[in-house]
């Protein structure tokens, strides 16, 4: 069946401007979670939705990230004011619900800022 | 949710057993190990995880020591496709949030 899909696979931005990711997850699953991964390193959390509960923001870096999730399927993860540092790979995962707590992870978009 | 401590790097030959190891000395009763990999350029892979029977499936198979401190991951039959960074995490079924990947194990299958 179709995995988990996101949308751009590479973004090049410049400094300041604003990014929308996009995540498409499996079918039915009600987790849905947003990590990112800078060169070389391990996974970051940055927030995790749960049906319709209140998603846990714990992780995002600043006010300039933030998260939604519509109708508890397709999530998006803007970036507002770009820098240089926010350059790494944004990886989404999904799963049946917290407690199966398998996640199966999309691709990946490969953030550039300039 | 406990540490994990896992070799930076290991190599394997083609066709042979890799066995990569993980410490979990301070997990609790209620956490699970999991082990995901990932391949180069790709996101994470779910690969098996255990509460404290031994596991075993299509990819690979998961020995929990019986104090659960540690546990070792076995692919029996090592391929070049299994070049990937391996994670050991362990973490609680009711936290229902993230999972802390740590920088797992570079293994590299050489032909």
């Amino acid at each position: 069946g179709a995995g988990v899909s996101q949308s751009p696979s590479n973004k090049v931005t410049e400094k300041g401007k604003d990014v929308e990711l996009r995540c498409d997850p499996i079918s039915g699953h009600t987790a849905l979670y947003w990590y990112r991964q800078s060169l070389g390193q391990g996974l970051e959390f940055l927030i995790y939705f749960q049906g319709n509960s209140a998603p846990d923001k714990s992780g995002l870096p600043s006010d300039r990230f933030s998260a939604e999730r519509t109708g508890g399927s397709v999530s998006t993860l803007t970036i507002q004011r770009t820098q240089q540092e926010d350059s790494a790979v944004y990886l989404c995962a999904s799963g049946r619900d917290s407690h199966t707590d398998t996640q199966y992870f999309g691709p990946g978009t490969r953030l550039t800022v300039l | 949710d406990a540490k994990t401590t896992q070799p930076t790097s290991m190599d394997c030959a083609e066709g042979r057993a890799a066995n990569l190891p993980c410490n979990h000395s301070t997990i609790s009763g209620n956490e699970y190990v999991y082990w995901y990999r990932q391949i180069h350029s790709q996101g994470p892979q779910y690969i098996i995880h255990g509460l404290k029977n031994n596991e075993t499936n299509e990819m690979a198979s998961l020995i929990i020591t019986e104090d659960r401190k540690s546990s070792t991951l076995i692919l029996p039959h090592a391929t070049l496709r299994d070049t990937a960074v391996y994670y050991c995490i362990v973490r609680a079924t009711n936290t229902g949030n993230q999972f802390y990947f740590g920088t797992g194990t570079s293994l590299t299958v050489i032909p």
